[in-house]
């Protein structure tokens, strides 16, 4: 198994540009996620997902989008960059809702907006 | 405001000794407390959990500790060995219906074995 696999590595974006992080698990879970990690801070929560076709808000989604037609891929969509989005990003996945603290995370997906 | 938090942002400790690193929490909606550990250009990887329900897991080398009265969270390594030399992540997961379903972490304690 793969596990948990990120794309790009490392992205840097101008101002307005728009793109798409790729975030797929080979491991048939239920439960995927997206967090950002901030220099001297924890994770945060962009957007999760229960299951395909269902998805919700974190603690910071504003300027993102998510969307889940498989229950291997969540991409997660920036719109238009900012430099506040300039951030290492994280997906994550495990096997159900109740089971969602045992997580597997990405390598992570360096963004840079300037 | 921070709902969890990780005081020391970073810890020495002499290779064998035993590390000690804590969380405080500010709030009783959480269900889960976890441990992860990260290195350096990688994802965190999940280390031990206990339940609101329980005041310690232990496996192998690592103990957490749960003081659901202060809202202090406790993980304890001993021996510490240099391969344990990582960022460490308390994370809280809230009951079902407490809120978005995804963890809220504190800001991690770079843990440094000394040789």
């Amino acid at each position: 198994n793969a596990g948990v696999t990120q794309t790009p590595k490392f992205q840097v974006l101008k101002t307005g540009q728009s793109m798409t992080l790729q975030c797929a698990q080979d491991m048939n879970h239920e439960y995927m996620s997206w967090y950002r990690q901030d220099p001297g801070m924890g994770l945060r929560l962009i957007h999760y997902s229960v299951g395909a076709g269902i998805t919700d808000q974190g603690e910071v989604p504003n300027g993102y989008n998510v969307s889940r037609s498989t229950t291997e891929d969540f991409p997660l969509r920036l719109l238009s960059a900012a430099p506040s989005q300039t951030s290492v990003y994280f997906c994550a996945s495990s096997y159900g809702r109740r089971r969602s603290y045992e997580q597997y995370f990405g390598p992570g997906t360096r963004l840079t907006v300037t | 405001d921070q709902q969890v938090k990780q005081n020391s942002p970073s810890l020495s400790v002499q290779e064998g000794r035993i590390s000690i690193l804590n969380c405080d929490y500010t709030n009783s909606m959480f269900d889960y407390f976890l441990w992860y550990k990260k290195y350096p250009a990688e994802g965190p990887t999940f280390l031990i959990s206990i339940s609101s329900i329980k005041d310690k897991n232990e496996d192998g080398r690592f103990t957490v500790f749960l003081n659901k009265s202060a809202k202090h969270l406790s993980l304890h390594i001993v021996p510490s060995q240099p391969g344990d030399s990582a960022v460490y992540f308390c994370a809280l997961l809230p009951y079902s219906g407490g809120g978005a379903d995804g963890l809220t972490f504190g800001k991690g304690t770079h843990l440094i074995i000394q040789p």
